[in-house]
């Protein structure tokens, strides 16, 4: 079946640094991507995604490119703020049924020093 | 805005004793889904349902059950639970094709 194999955490970095979270996925079809963020007590919020081999995603200075030679699709941001803080989940979606199910990466948690 | 609401934010019940928790949408979605998220994990896939036609995973207890009176409203029912159920449970929204998905704030769920 399909799965998303997110790199090990925690992260903690100091603020501005450079920011690299790795996704690998497994899929037997064309899934669409995604990165999806959790504060604190909240829901997750979709960052951003891609649907297609060659995709570049972005929001909020975060970027991650669909890599199907690869089957990754890593987040960078290049200066991390302190409010950046927060759990940060790699999905797919399976497009193969009458209804899209995610099926996510274990998260990892992001800290950021001021 | 067009939203996902999830109502209360926090719910506190005893052991055994049914608790209902709401989420309502905006979107005009066709699909509604429900989670349930324990610390430190990624969000398990309880059901969803695509209009009327309501889908449970395989591994989702019988303990858990779910309603979809209109487009707007889902509730999710836990008849009887046990302290295993304390978690955050997320409602999300979606489309058939496309894939992503819009989440609620969730509610955290206290059994004690």
């Amino acid at each position: 079946g399909d799965s998303v194999t997110q790199m090990e955490g925690p992260v903690t970095l100091s603020e501005e640094a450079f920011l690299t979270i790795n996704c690998t996925y497994t899929a037997t079809g064309y899934p669409s991507l995604f990165w999806y963020v959790q504060y604190p007590g909240e829901g997750l919020q979709l960052l951003l995604k891609a649907t297609k081999a060659d995709d570049k995603g972005s929001n909020k200075g975060f970027e991650a490119t669909y890599r199907k030679e690869t089957t990754s699709f890593h987040l960078e941001k290049g200066s991390v703020q302190v409010s950046d803080s927060a759990v940060y989940f790699c999905a797919l979606s399976d497009l193969s049924g009458a209804n899209s199910k995610l099926t996510f990466g274990k998260g990892i948690t992001l800290s950021v020093r001021p | 805005d067009a939203m996902v609401i999830q109502n209360p934010r926090y719910q506190v019940t005893q052991f055994g004793k049914p608790v209902t928790l709401s989420c309502s949408q905006t979107l005009n979605h066709n699909v509604m889904y429900w989670y349930q998220q324990k610390s430190s994990q990624a969000p398990k896939l309880l059901f969803h349902y695509y209009d009327k036609d309501f889908n449970n995973e395989a591994d989702t207890p019988d303990n858990f059950q779910s309603r979809r009176p209109n487009t707007s409203f889902c509730f999710l029912d836990i008849r009887s639970p046990g302290l295993g159920d304390a978690a955050m449970y997320l409602c999300a929204t979606g489309t058939p094709v496309g894939g992503t998905q819009y989440f609620g704030p969730g509610t955290r769920l206290l059994v004690l």
